[in-house]
């Protein structure tokens, strides 16, 4: 079974911290996703990286920075946090060639 | 462009009732379609997919069609458990596997 883990299930943070949230997948995967969830919007990509060390933005990408410095590793890094980026954080990973992706539980961050 | 529109919930049933939830697409080419369940507190299950038009995918009693003449592929369960709670999301990903499209989600609630 592929397992996609992520670091905290729940996460508080004060505005203007820098926040980091970790993915790691157990399966090999080239290619790692983030993407946040938001009521009434559904699952909007926010990063993807295809490789070590590459990465490409998603639909949202402001105020977001990632890190691919291990394969088996995909970090989701907020500069400097802000209240509306409250929000479910759900990572995932796809194997090559294959259509599927896979998801962790997800971390659910509250900024105050 | 490529899109994902499916019904608005929360849709409320009773155990044992029929269960439809409404997915259609906008797509280019020919994508593959997907049903993901999140319960509670977690993250992203896949539920089934299916890749070409005429396939039907089913798991645990859910069954699609991917239908492309309609472009649609409506999400079906002849018998509903109180289990089967959960947010359903359809989607779709285009031919380089890397971007998913999500609908919104439909919130389902089976009361006994």
């Amino acid at each position: 079974d592929v397992k996609v883990t992520q670091s905290s299930r729940y996460l508080v943070k004060r505005t203007g911290e820098k926040v980091f949230l970790e993915c790691v997948q157990d399966m090999d995967h080239e290619n790692m996703f983030w993407y946040r969830q938001d009521p009434g919007l559904g699952l909007r990509l926010i990063y993807f990286s295809y490789d070590v060390k590459m990465k490409e933005k998603g639909d949202i990408p402001e105020g977001y920075s990632v890190s691919r410095e291990k394969k088996e590793r995909f970090s989701l890094i907020l500069e400097s946090a802000s209240t509306n980026q409250t929000s479910m954080y759900l990572c995932a990973s796809r194997p090559p060639g294959g259509d599927t992706q896979y998801f962790g539980p997800g971390t659910r961050l509250t900024v105050l | 462009g490529n899109s994902v529109t499916q019904m608005e919930g929360p849709v409320t049933l009773s155990e044992e009732a029929f269960l439809t939830i409404n997915c259609t697409y906008t797509a280019t080419g020919y994508p593959s379609l997907f049903w993901y369940v999140q319960y509670p507190g977690e993250g992203l299950q896949l539920l089934l997919k299916a890749t070409k038009a005429d396939d039907k995918g089913s798991n645990k009693g859910f069954e699609a069609t991917y239908r492309k003449e309609t472009t649609s592929f409506h999400l079906e369960k002849g018998s509903v458990q109180v289990s089967d709670s959960a947010v359903y999301f359809c989607a779709l990903v285009g031919y380089n596997f890397n971007k998913f499209y999500f609908g919104s989600g439909t919130k389902l609630n089976v009361k006994p």
